[in-house]
């Protein structure tokens, strides 16, 4: 069983347009978080949720809105998609609190724009 | 702030050779420290954690990481490396006493000659 999985794997749309990502864990995890990965494979953190309460929003503009309908799931909406968003978008959970427990990732999902 | 550098972007080692990763880290306390790693088109996949106790931590895939506080540094070790470690390779800090987002470094990518 995947641990955390996203869909889509692949997400290829035009300028503009309004789309969404969802992510799904079945860790019986608290916490989960968005991670942008951009072309150069740099990794920074948008949101982190906590038993569906955001408790992390990394200057991130507000087109992106992260939609939590349970502990075990993390949406992210995007409206009015631009050149800039192209990236790959990964979800992660782990366990509440204790910080030295690691968070587990998703496959990711590929937002090319057109 | 916590930061994370990986002053080595690319690495090129031949199949058998030993490999090391480096990773240096800016935090005002013991951090705790992860090793990733991202295989093409994959998530992440967690190597190895140091939070406290043995400076010398023991991950999957016959990999090793060693704290060295006074360096403030977390290296990736592997005496023999394989075809299949080509990947990306990241280092992670996560503060303790709260805050659960992980600060990324920017990646190491190993490239294994046959």
């Amino acid at each position: 069983d995947t641990a955390v999985s996203q869909t889509p794997k692949y997400l290829v749309t035009q300028m503009g347009n309004d789309k969404s990502i969802k992510c799904e864990q079945n860790l019986g995890h608290d916490t989960m978080y968005w991670y942008k990965q951009d072309s150069k494979k740099f990794l920074k953190i948008m949101f982190s949720y906590n038993n569906k309460e955001l408790i992390i929003n990394e200057t991130v503009p507000n087109r992106f809105s992260p939609k939590s309908p349970d502990k075990a799931h993390l949406n992210l909406h995007i409206n009015s998609l631009e050149l800039g968003d192209s990236a790959v978008y990964f979800c992660a959970s782990s366990p509440q609190g204790s910080g030295y427990q690691p968070q587990h990732f998703g496959d990711g999902t590929r937002l090319s724009i057109l | 702030a916590q930061s994370v550098t990986q002053p080595d972007i690319h690495i090129t080692v031949s199949e058998g050779a030993s490999l090391e990763l480096r990773c240096n880290y800016s935090y005002g306390a013991t951090p705790y420290l992860f090793w990733y790693v991202q295989s093409p088109g994959q998530g992440l996949q967690l190597l190895l954690k140091y939070f406290s106790g043995d400076t010398l931590v023991q991950g999957i895939k016959g990999f090793e990481a060693e704290f060295k506080r006074s360096q403030s540094s977390f290296n990736l070790r592997k005496p023999s490396v394989h075809w299949s470690d080509a990947a990306e390779y990241f280092c992670a800090v996560r503060g303790p006493g709260g805050g659960n987002k992980l600060t990324f470094g920017t990646g190491t990518q190993l490239k294994v000659e046959l």
